[in-house]
């Protein structure tokens, strides 16, 4: 049972550039998210989804795009990268419903020069 | 929206002392509560939680309590110990689960031997 998985851990990148970080989770999990973390900021929620075909927005969700076509997949879309979105970002899961608890992957580092 | 402010921004304390991290949030619809660990270049994780229709919860050494009128909760460590030195976070949402969480900023935790 991996839990949530996330590629890569590390990516530097270009101004300009477009890159995908991927997350996965194998626990049948109906809730996916996507945060970054900043230093003094916190985590901040970029999108959100609690079901496959349903996306949604969160706080910060300007240059980023998501889909979510499988229970188990959520994809986070970087169309054009910004010396703003030098962060680490997390994918995080959970089921719905009371008493369900949140579980975090292991972080994305980007860089973006 | 929800917003979370977390104080103090970074705690030291001696080996054995007590600390205690508070939270306060914005929105009153609001009934999850849950803390979160994150040590150094690792992910969240989750320590404990509340819900607004319990006012304290302990587990061992940690505890939260919930003052839903005065929109605060806050986390206790008791008989610290240096593995407990990390950034923690506290967060709110209006889910029973851990679905849309808004976080504090965070407390960098260090526990001196």
């Amino acid at each position: 049972n991996a839990g949530v998985t996330q590629t890569p851990k590390f990516q530097v990148l270009k101004t300009g550039q477009s890159m995908t970080l991927q997350c996965a989770q194998d626990m049948n999990h109906e809730y996916m998210s996507w945060y970054r973390q900043d230093p003094g900021m916190g985590l901040r929620l970029i999108h959100y989804s609690v079901g496959a075909g349903i996306t949604d927005q969160g706080e910060v969700p300007n240059g980023y795009n998501v889909s979510r076509s499988t229970t188990e997949d959520f994809p986070l879309r970087l169309l054009s990268a910004a010396p703003s979105q030098t962060s680490v970002y997390f994918c995080a899961s959970s089921f719905l419903g009371s008493n369900e608890k949140l579980f975090f992957g292991s972080g994305t580092q980007l860089s973006v020069l | 929206g929800e917003n979370v402010e977390q104080h103090p921004s970074t705690l030291s304390v001696q080996e054995g002392d007590s600390a205690v991290i508070k939270c306060t949030y914005s929105d009153s619809a609001s009934n999850y509560f849950p803390w979160y660990k994150q040590e150094l270049g690792k992910r969240p994780q989750l320590i404990i939680d509340i819900r607004s229709n319990v006012g304290e919860k302990k587990d061992q050494r940690i505890a939260v309590t919930l003052n839903k009128t005065a929109k605060h909760f806050s986390l206790h460590i008791t008989e610290t110990q240096p593995e407990d030195s990390a950034v923690y976070f506290c967060a709110a949402s209006r889910g029973s689960s851990g679905d849309k969480l808004t976080f504090g900023t965070g407390t960098r935790l260090a526990v001196r031997p």
